[in-house]
């Protein structure tokens, strides 16, 4: 069964460096999304991306954070300068055109900032 | 705005019982409704959802849940647990509104079970 991918499986940072966080969503999926668990709590909405666009994002989702797909099978969350409350477990997740299909998740990213 | 409860962050059953795991959404109109399970450094993998049609919903390892549109609940249960069962358990609504999708998480529970 087709997956999303997620590398890598664990990223440390020093505080105000940037980082990269990168996905593989399902290859015939149009929506993809980004979504953050901090340790303790729920799983939070970042961003929507739909048509090489966002579609929508979280108040989380301030100028530090941008996301991209450089081609056709990458999605790429950017952390320009980051602080040490951006440590979460980083989740993507993708979903065929229609909206009441299931989001396909990946494993996460663990991200630990120093 | 559209919010998620489960109740009951730790829910402890014996191996055969009952599981047992609640979640009610807020809107007045229904949503979208999933319920998703999380293993140890494992991502979120889909366990059923709810979309329109029968209110009753069978997912994968033998949950099911019931959509109750007067309570707005879809409460999580499977008639006998397994030990491979424990993990934490997370509902999910998506507004049928939003085209882009985006979902919204309950605070999760986490399921233990006992010899």
């Amino acid at each position: 069964e087709p997956e999303v991918t997620q590398t890598p499986s664990h990223q440390v940072t020093q505080m105000g460096q940037e980082v990269i966080l990168r996905c593989v969503p399902i290859s015939n999926h149009l929506y993809f999304y980004w979504y953050r668990q901090i340790l303790g709590q729920k799983v939070e909405f970042l961003v929507s991306f739909y048509n090489n666009e966002i579609s929508e994002k979280s108040e989380i989702f301030d100028d530090q954070f941008s996301v991209e797909r450089p081609d056709g099978s990458n999605f790429t969350l950017k952390i320009r300068s980051t602080k040490l409350e951006d440590s979460a477990m980083y989740f993507c997740a993708s979903r065929w055109d229609r909206e009441n299909q299931p989001q396909h998740f990946g494993d996460g990213t663990r991200l630990s900032i120093l | 705005a559209q919010s998620v409860t489960q109740l009951g962050s730790h829910v402890s059953v014996s191996e055969g019982a009952l599981v047992l795991l609640r979640c009610n959404y807020s809107s007045s109109v229904p949503p979208y409704l999933f319920w998703y399970v999380q293993y140890p450094n494992q991502g979120l993998q889909l366990l059923l959802k709810y979309t329109t049609g029968a209110t009753l919903v069978k997912g994968i390892n033998g949950f099911e849940a019931e959509f109750k549109k007067s309570e707005t609940s879809f409460h999580l249960t499977k008639p006998s647990a397994h030990m491979s069962d424990a993990a934490e358990y997370f509902c999910a609504v998506s507004d049928r509104s939003n085209q882009g999708g985006k979902l919204i998480f309950g605070q999760g529970t986490e399921l233990s079970v006992k010899p």
